[in-house]
């Protein structure tokens, strides 16, 4: 079975940008997780979500959005970037998401964005 | 607050010796708990879970409720074991979201 997938691996971008990242997920894989990692903060939850919804959200502004689609991927938006944001953006897909009995996570490689 | 403390930063054995990672945890409700490793150039990924009980490449993890812990052990260390280890959390109660441990690198010298 083909792991996570992330795309683009690397991003550079300047402040004020907004930015896309994608994930796809482990086929079969209903569930969809994002995190931030940074070295001050460490892996962070950012939102989940399961079959096109959004189940569970983190605590981070209103500048951080994300979807799915119907094939279970899922893309995370970011506007009005800010020096902060500059992370490595890590997806997670799972058959069941974390509330179920199937919630092993399984990791992507991440994306590293750099806001300058 | 719910919170995972990972206490050391580093942690640095020689080989063949015992290691104890350590994990607490600040969680009103039932706590389900994992560790999960990331190897140099390797993604995240599932190290062992608590309901599960199992010994995974020689670590095992026991919950104590009492004492809000999740220490990682193995009592021999190998030079592969090297990695960062994270602790894990799911808050069943928010949705089950997940919450990290800040990590704990672990170094096994020869």
């Amino acid at each position: 079975k083909a792991g996570v997938t992330q795309t683009p691996r690397y991003l550079i971008k300047t402040r004020g940008q907004q930015v896309t990242l994608s994930c796809s997920p482990i086929s079969g894989h209903r569930s969809v997780s994002w995190y931030q990692q940074t070295p001050g903060q460490g892996l962070q939850f950012l939102f989940e979500y399961f079959s096109e919804t959004q189940r569970n959200k983190g605590n981070f502004p209103g500048r951080f959005s994300g979807r799915q689609f119907s094939n279970s991927r899922s893309e995370m938006n970011v506007s009005t970037l800010e020096l902060g944001d500059s992370a490595l953006y890590l997806c997670a897909s799972s058959l069941t998401g974390t509330s179920g009995t199937n919630n092993e996570q399984f990791f992507g490689p991440g994306t590293r964005l750099t806001v300058l | 607050a719910q919170r995972v403390t990972q206490p050391e930063k580093l942690l640095s054995v020689f080989k063949g010796a015992p290691v104890e990672l350590k994990c607490n945890y600040s969680y009103s409700g039932s706590p389900e708990l994992f560790w999960y490793v990331q190897y140099s150039r390797q993604r995240l990924q599932l190290l062992l879970r608590h309901i599960s009980r199992e010994s995974i490449k020689g670590f095992t993890a026991d919950l104590n409720k009492g004492e809000t812990s999740f220490h990682l052990k193995k009592p021999f260390a190998q030079e592969e074991d090297s990695a960062m280890y994270y602790c894990a959390l799911i808050l069943m109660d928010q949705g089950g979201k997940l919450i990290f441990g800040q990590g704990t690198e672990l170094s096994v010298k020869p």
